[in-house]
């Protein structure tokens, strides 16, 4: 049972900010928000993870609506080299800490 | 660190043979994943580990599939016998504890069976 719903593939102008939506209607109150992406043939990457409380670190920025259904990761200043699959996922603590990959967005920055 | 380190990169093999996959988890983890990618069904979780004890092995797809944790370091995924359709990339990922912390992943093992 899928927690998130992301749109299947987005495109993005090198340069300009690149927003990623998420949208996790069923997020229990102590689930987190975590992004990842992966890079053709090579292992998922962390990028960031948050509560409630927006987030930024030197990858990108996540922000979390007040009610916590929704999210979006924004890369302030797209490269070709951050084309590649993102993937929003719900995770629990302790003995729900699953990291459950769906589909993902596949993003493609365009020169 | 060098992060997680998996072995072999590339495994080509017959019907039939067994199959070894080998994970080094970063040093002073202590939860370790193991995932299989394909282009059907996405990055699927086949079982985890916490302090060397599986907790969730749902995700094996069958008895072929067997994984161990000899030591808190290193795992392996074993696939005894291999079938075609056991062609992927396996990744394993490490992390420190069960809260909120963040999965190194390794560099996947690309799994060709013929």
């Amino acid at each position: 049972d899928a927690k998130t719903t992301q749109p299947p593939s987005m495109d993005c102008a090198e340069g300009r900010a690149a927003n990623l939506p998420c949208n996790h209607s069923t997020i229990s109150g102590n689930e987190y928000v975590y992004w990842y992406r992966q890079i053709h043939s090579q292992g998922p990457q962390y990028i960031i993870h948050g509560l409630k409380n927006n987030e930024t670190n030197e990858m990108a920025s996540l922000i979390i609506t007040e009610d916590r259904k929704s999210s979006t990761l924004i890369l302030p200043h797209a490269t070709l080299r951050d084309t590649a699959v993102y993937y929003c996922i719900v995770r629990g603590r302790g003995s729900d800490y699953k990291l459950s990959f769906g589909a993902g967005t596949t993003v493609t920055v365009r020169a | 660190d060098a992060g997680v380190i998996q072995s072999p990169r590339h495994e080509v093999t017959e019907m039939g043979q067994e199959v070894t996959l080998r994970c080094k988890l970063i040093s002073g983890h202590n939860s370790l994943f193991w995932y299989r990618q394909t282009m059907m069904r996405g990055l699927e979780l086949l079982i985890y580990f916490n302090n060397n004890v599986p907790i969730d092995d749902s995700g094996m797809p069958e008895d072929r599939f067997s994984a161990k944790m000899p030591n808190a370091s290193f795992s392996t995924l074993k696939i005894q016998p291999s079938e075609p359709r056991d062609s992927a990339v396996y990744f394993c990922a490490s992390s420190l504890g069960t809260g909120v912390t963040e999965a190194f992943f390794g560099q996947g093992t690309r799994l060709t069976v013929v």
